[in-house]
């Protein structure tokens, strides 16, 4: 079974600049996987934050943006605030209705 | 404005079946190019799609969990119910159910989740 791989771990200074991947163990990310982001905070259910690549969902700042990079599909977080820090998971579609989770990335702001 | 709560049973013994209900609004599980998925999430460990349930009464499951699991819906009630048998500790976790989209194949409205323990 191909898994979804994030990195596990990725820390970024208050307004910076980070990018996230996720990939595939085998194969590369195009946008055929309709790659979506969710953002989680310890306690809390995900939050949607770009689907079918590279929209924004309803209400989320510009500063989150979503590509393809390479083999593997990116969330990138301009301008990081302290409210950012959170865990990141990606979602690829597999076909046939299937949606595969990464692991997710944590992310630390410091 | 779209809501999702999950309901069921906080403690479940070892072997027993669990039974999770979503019960939604704001949306019809009978318009084109919905769905409604069930998510889980073991304490400190990474989010799971169990399984997903569309319009058209299309169902996809977990591979490693589908002889386990059972998604039906009650359009009428605007529910969805999730089965899942012979329960086990591993198990424990919190599940969400979430409004999937058929169209961009993602999750767009989430429920808070509720903490199932399985334990003796």
């Amino acid at each position: 079974q191909t898994v979804v791989t994030q990195e596990p771990s990725f820390s970024v200074s208050p307004g910076g600049t980070v990018t996230l991947t996720c990939g595939l163990s085998s194969g590369s990310v195009s946008t055929s996987y309709y790659p979506s982001w969710y953002q989680q905070t310890p306690g809390q259910a995900p939050r949607t934050l770009i689907y079918s690549t590279d929209t924004r969902s309803s209400g989320v700042p510009d500063r989150f943006s979503g590509s393809i990079l390479g083999n593997k599909a990116a969330l990138t977080i301009m301008g990081a605030q302290a409210d950012d820090e959170s865990d990141y998971y990606c979602v690829l579609y597999m076909g046939s209705g299937s949606l595969v989770f990464g692991g997710g990335t944590k992310l630390t702001v410091l | 404005q779209i809501t999702l709560k999950e309901s069921g049973p906080t403690l479940v013994k070892p072997t027993q079946t669990l039974t999770l209900t979503c019960t939604f609004s704001g949306f019809s599980l009978s318009t084109s190019g919905v769905g409604v998925g069930w998510i889980r999430q073991p304490p400190g460990k990474a989010l799971e799609c169990l399984a997903l349930i569309y319009w058209d009464d299309d169902k996809h499951y977990s591979p490693s969990l589908k002889s386990r699991l059972t998604i039906t819906k009650d359009t009428s009630k605007n529910q969805v119910v999730l089965t899942m048998t012979n329960m086990d500790p591993v198990d424990t976790a919190t599940y969400y159910c979430a409004l999937g989209d058929y169209r961009y194949y993602y999750m767009d409205v989430w429920g808070k989740g509720t903490t199932v323990i399985v334990s003796s």
